[in-house]
């Protein structure tokens, strides 16, 4: 079965400096991988996804993941954080077909100003 | 184009009582799935309506159980509350099979 382990449970930056957000995932087969945002009160909004095309993949508001198979990672960065980034971001996994989407953990991010 | 919309927005209920929460997809969706969002988790996957049709569901017990409408709009309800049951209670609908989901703002559920 896929699983996804987003290794930070909290990341803080300062506005304007970079962001990493980290994600490892496990399948058996070639799956297809998401990030999604929740803003406090708000559903969760797909920034990005991977479906076995190229392995930089860019998404909305500046943020992108890089696929990196032998590494079993699908890490989001961003070059200049905005307090307006400020949320829970998650990492899905999901395999191919009509599989459910599993979803890690989250990682809180905080912009400092 | 309203996208997934949820009701109510927050519930309190009692341990042992039943709860019943709706989900309007996106227009032109056809296709809906419930997750549970425990506090400080990601979301779990509890089982997925097409064609007014359970076609997939999770590792949630059969207290969960849910109805996809004609319109294709969807109810999750769930039967003697425990305290476990407490979370956000998001919708997701898509176009059929393994496409792009659109997330509804969820159903806060507290048992008390």
């Amino acid at each position: 079965a896929q699983s996804v382990t987003q290794l930070d449970s909290h990341v803080s930056v300062s506005e304007g400096t970079p962001v990493l957000l980290r994600c490892n995932y496990s399948s058996s087969y070639s799956p297809s991988l998401f990030w999604y945002v929740q803003h406090p009160n708000k559903g969760l909004q797909l920034l990005l996804k991977y479906t076995s095309a190229a392995t930089l993949v860019k998404g909305i508001n500046g943020f992108e993941a890089e696929f990196k198979k032998s590494e079993t990672s699908f890490h989001l960065t961003k070059p200049s954080a905005h307090m307006s980034d400020a949320a829970e971001y998650f990492c899905v996994v999901s395999d191919p077909g009509n599989t459910p989407l599993v979803f890690g953990k989250g990682t809180r991010l905080s912009v400092i100003a | 184009d309203a996208g997934v919309t949820q009701s109510p927005t927050h519930l309190i209920k009692t341990r042992g009582q039943q709860v019943t929460l709706r989900c309007s997809p996106k227009s032109g969706h056809d296709t809906v799935s419930w997750y549970q969002q425990a506090l400080g988790q990601g979301p779990q996957f509890i089982f997925q309506y097409y064609e007014e049709e359970e076609r997939q569901r999770g590792n949630f017990p059969d207290r969960f159980s849910g109805h996809q409408f004609p319109n294709y709009s969807s109810e999750l309800n769930v039967n003697a509350l425990l305290l476990g049951d407490s979370a956000l209670y998001l919708c997701a609908s898509s176009s059929g099979f393994g496409y792009e989901q659109y997330f509804g703002p969820g159903t806060r559920l507290t048992v008390t």
